[in-house]
């Protein structure tokens, strides 16, 4: 089972900053938080992923709580290309089952104009 | 980013005959290569793991017979639906796992099985 929690919907406006939450409580020390995206019919894209720090490259910003329990994923201007399935995993970087990436139900953001 | 391809990108079958599907690392090397599965209106569900060199290891329920891998080169990772049938049918998405245990996925193959 995923090891994270998200809901199940969220709407964001054009131009506006979408805010995607995600709890993981039972998250280990040697866990990191990933971030993947799936629009339609398409394979999963990969956004960003951090252990404790916060993290932001050219798709997005990740903050994550200091007690690391929970994270969001911050998409500063979404588009109408931004609609998609956002789905946020825990996984321990090294090989084995640990390192598999399980995947929950994720969040379907839908931007409208 | 890395990237990982995947092909074909939709194939028609009929049941009873088996198709081959290939997921490639295009500009990296990938020692593991992960093959997943999503029906409709559902999240990927992890099928198996392919090593290079090795026998792949497969997630329970899920018949390593029917569903054959091969990770002959450390680009190039191959899955086979043997004897496929209507409820085979379904988005096969493969993934290839950098040195750093960074997972890059494919577009996916949509299979539909008549």
């Amino acid at each position: 089972d995923a090891k994270t929690t998200q809901p199940p919907s969220m709407d964001c406006a054009e131009g506006r900053a979408a805010n995607l939450p995600c709890n993981h409580s039972t998250i280990s020390g040697n866990e990191y938080v990933y971030w993947y995206r799936q629009i339609h019919s398409q394979g999963p894209q990969y956004i960003i992923h951090g252990l404790k720090n916060n993290e932001t490259n050219e798709m997005a910003s990740l903050i994550i709580t200091e007690d690391r329990k929970s994270s969001t994923l911050i998409l500063p201007h979404a588009t109408l290309r931004d609609t998609a399935v956002y789905y946020c995993i825990v996984r321990a970087n090294y090989g084995g089952s640990q390192g598999n990436l399980i995947f929950g139900k994720g969040t379907k953001l839908s931007v409208k104009p | 980013g890395a990237v990982v391809s995947q092909h074909p990108s939709r194939v028609i079958c009929k049941s009873g005959t088996s198709v081959k599907i290939e997921c490639r690392s295009l500009d990296f090397q990938a020692t593991t290569m992960f093959w997943y599965r999503q029906f409709p209106k559902q999240s990927l569900m992890l099928m198996a793991t392919s090593n290079e060199g090795s026998k792949a290891t497969y997630e329970q329920g899920v018949e390593k017979d029917k569903f054959l891998i091969n990770h002959a080169s450390l680009t190039l990772s191959t899955l086979t639906v043997t004897s496929a049938h209507p409820e085979d049918s379904s988005f096969y998405i493969c993934s290839a796992q950098t040195s750093r245990y960074e997972q890059y996925f494919g577009p996916g193959t949509r299979l539909t099985v008549t």
